[in-house]
């Protein structure tokens, strides 16, 4: 198994561009989740889903959109980036049921918006 | 929103010292979950707890639900080399209605092992 899978790794941005941050995951997993990182901060969640065509939002969903058309794959979407969405992006993964919460971690998309 | 307050923020060690961490809440928690995270990668879990009261070991890792439900602590013993990276605090509470999925983290802590 892949397990969880972010493309791309970087990308530099200009203030007003839009791009998708990809994700995948190959173990079947139900539940999904985007997190933010900042600097010396612990990740913030910006939107999950628990499964295909169920998505909400988290803690900071403003600036991002998501879509879960598959198990497999949860895009994530910046349509007007700025400087403030300048952050490490990490998918991660998890079954249902009651070990819903050991999530499994991408690599992380680290993004810069000039 | 519910916050975790995770001390100490960094630790500078020697090899084979053993290290304490812990995390703390003004509210309670249903789960507490420890994560490290290695340079450049993203967090990988190392325990999970369920139950207060609950002492769980992984290897030199050994981690405690406090009996409270509002801490958890992480302790490795004999450090080595490897052990370098950010461990997070992770929890759940189910107050107020949260729905399942949202998990709350701490800040980190940053442990350097001196050979």
């Amino acid at each position: 198994n892949a397990g969880v899978t972010q493309t791309p790794k970087f990308r530099i941005l200009k203030i007003g561009q839009s791009m998708t941050l990809q994700c995948a995951q190959d173990m079947n997993h139900n539940y999904m989740y985007w997190y933010r990182q900042d600097p010396g901060m612990g990740l913030k969640l910006i939107y999950y889903s628990v499964g295909a065509g169920i998505t909400d939002k988290g803690e900071v969903p403003n600036g991002y959109n998501v879509s879960r058309s598959t198990t497999e794959d949860f895009p994530l979407r910046l349509e007007l980036a700025a400087p403030s969405q300048t952050s490490v992006y990490f998918c991660a993964s998890s079954y249902s049921g009651s070990t819903w919460n050991e999530q499994f971690f991408g690599p992380g998309t680290r993004l810069t918006v000039l | 929103g519910q916050q975790l307050n995770q001390s100490p923020q960094s630790m500078f060690i020697q090899e084979g010292e053993d290290v304490s961490m812990n995390c703390t809440s003004s509210s309670i928690f249903n789960t507490w979950l420890w994560y490290k995270q290695d340079p450049g990668e993203g967090p990988v879990l190392l325990i999970a707890l369920y139950k207060a009261g609950e002492l769980t070991s992984n290897g030199r890792l050994t981690a405690q639900f406090g009996i409270t439900r509002k801490d958890s602590f992480l302790n490795i013993s004999a450090s080595i080399p490897s052990d370098v990276g950010i461990y997070f605090c992770a929890g759940f509470s189910n107050a107020g209605g949260t729905s399942y999925g949202k998990l709350t983290f701490g800040q980190g802590t940053i442990l350097t092992v001196h050979p």
